[in-house]
């Protein structure tokens, strides 16, 4: 059974730029969610993506965007990048937003933002 | 937004020693789960609890819902040095389509430092 993969593992971007990160979900899983860590806190929800729709979304504003495929990956998208997106990005995947499954976490993509 | 509040916020301990970290909100929890968090790594679930009251184990670690379900505790015994790590408790909120499994709140954590 293959795990969450998550690519780039880390990744350097500027002030302005434009970012996507990548995730793959355990195989037989249809739900992604994705979490901002930052440094020295929790994680916070960004969004779920079910069935390829977007089914909740947190505090974060229209820059961050998402996608999922029909194969059930993901992407996270970061537009106009500042220094305050500097953090972990954690993908998790689920067989459903109603249970299930718990939810089982990639390794995350670091990104710096400067 | 409900808060999960954790305690101690940083933990340094030799191997051999107990200890028990805490999560509370002001509001109370449908249910509750721990995480472990190791360097470089995602969070990784340890447990769910659901009924106030309800204690858990998991090997050498103790896990108490509180009679309220408004606070956890989570104790180790004889820590060892492969229990470092981050200590997240966190809770479902529902989303869109109903259930609350994707959407959780988490606490800021408890670093656990165990020396040899």
């Amino acid at each position: 059974e293959t795990g969450v993969t998550q690519s780039p593992t880390h990744l350097i971007k500027t002030r302005g730029q434009q970012v996507t990160l990548r995730c793959s979900s355990q195989s037989g899983h249809n739900t992604v969610s994705w979490y901002q860590q930052a440094l020295g806190q929790g994680p916070q929800f960004i969004f779920q993506y079910y069935r390829e729709e977007e089914n909740g979304r947190g505090n974060f504003p229209p820059r961050f965007s998402g996608l999922q495929f029909p194969n059930y990956s993901s992407e996270l998208n970061v537009n106009a990048l500042e220094l305050d997106d500097s953090a972990l990005y954690l993908c998790a995947s689920s067989t459903g937003p109603r249970g299930g499954s718990p939810l089982h976490f990639g390794n995350g993509t670091r990104l710096t933002v400067t | 937004t409900q808060l999960l509040e954790q305690s101690p916020q940083f933990l340094s301990i030799q191997e051999g020693e107990n200890l028990t970290v805490y999560c509370n909100s002001s509001s109370v929890f449908s249910s509750l789960q721990w995480y472990r968090q190791e360097p470089g790594e995602g969070p990784v679930l340890l447990v769910t609890v659901v009924t106030g009251g309800e204690v858990k184990k998991l090997k050498r670690l103790t896990f108490q819902f509180g009679d309220a379900r408004k606070d956890s505790s989570l104790h180790i015994t004889a820590a060892q040095t492969g229990d470092t790590g981050l200590y997240l408790c966190a809770q479902g909120v529902p989303l869109n389509y109903g259930g609350s499994q994707g959407n959780l709140i988490f606490g800021k954590g408890t670093k656990l430092s165990v020396k040899p």
